[in-house]
């Protein structure tokens, strides 16, 4: 399988604890893109890489999230002293500079208790 | 900002067609996209639109008017397997080249 694959698919956790999940996106796309997505709604955007380049950053919920790519390869979304509010399914996404059309993974389930 | 219009259910029966609507307002517009997206599912991509028109794409067409910030899906030959959530995104350049979805209509087909 050569699409887009995140890990864990679920992680539960306790409020206050930190949270790290990882995303290995197609393997020739330069972009990476990490969403947020509730029930009911649609995914919302956080940040984005561009190889190891974070390009945009001003989206993150809050400085308790921070997100790295160091090789331009695989990339990590980490949630320091989680909360219940950051119970949310988070996506990941790869692209080509040159296409628009993204290609989603399957997601990390987070729960928060 | 940016605001982006769908509604939130639809159904529709199971042989019939059924049109998606999606209005949105924007800056530094460069394009439309259609999502899928089963229930616990990633979305998958469905169609991308930047110029005035319509796209078909086997039983999925897609139309957009630029001046009037407006797009819709059309699904014919309506399956039960087309039952899922179609979300509405725009891409636009003036924000970070980033998507912005729609909250998604939840389409439901009937026998």
């Amino acid at each position: 399988d050569t699409g887009v694959s995140q890990d864990p698919r679920h992680k539960i956790t306790k409020r206050g604890q930190n949270v790290t999940f990882r995303c290995d996106p197609i393997s020739e796309h330069n972009r990476l893109y990490w969403y947020r997505q509730t029930l009911g709604q649609g995914p919302e955007f956080l940040t984005y890489f561009q190889n190891e380049a974070q390009l945009e950053k001003s989206r993150l919920l809050s400085d308790r999230f921070s997100a790295e790519r160091p090789k331009g390869s695989f990339s990590t979304l980490e949630i320091q002293r989680t909360e219940q509010g950051d119970s949310a399914m988070y996506l990941c996404a790869s692209s080509l500079v040159e296409r628009l059309e993204q290609f989603f993974g399957p997601g990390t389930r987070l729960t928060v208790l | 900002g940016q605001n982006i219009d769908q509604p939130t259910e639809m159904t529709a029966t199971e042989g019939a067609i059924v049109q998606i609507n999606c209005t949105y307002q924007t800056s530094g517009f460069n394009g439309l996209f259609w999502y899928q997206q089963h229930a616990g599912e990633a979305p998958t991509f469905l169609s991308y639109n930047v110029l005035d028109g319509l796209e078909e794409k086997g039983r999925f067409s897609s139309f957009l008017s630029r001046s009037k910030g407006y797009s819709y899906l059309l699904l014919k030959e309506l399956q039960m397997k087309d039952s899922a959530s179609y979300l509405c995104a725009v891409w636009n350049n003036n924000a970070g080249n980033m998507l912005t979805f729609g909250g998604g209509t939840r389409l439901m087909v009937k026998p």
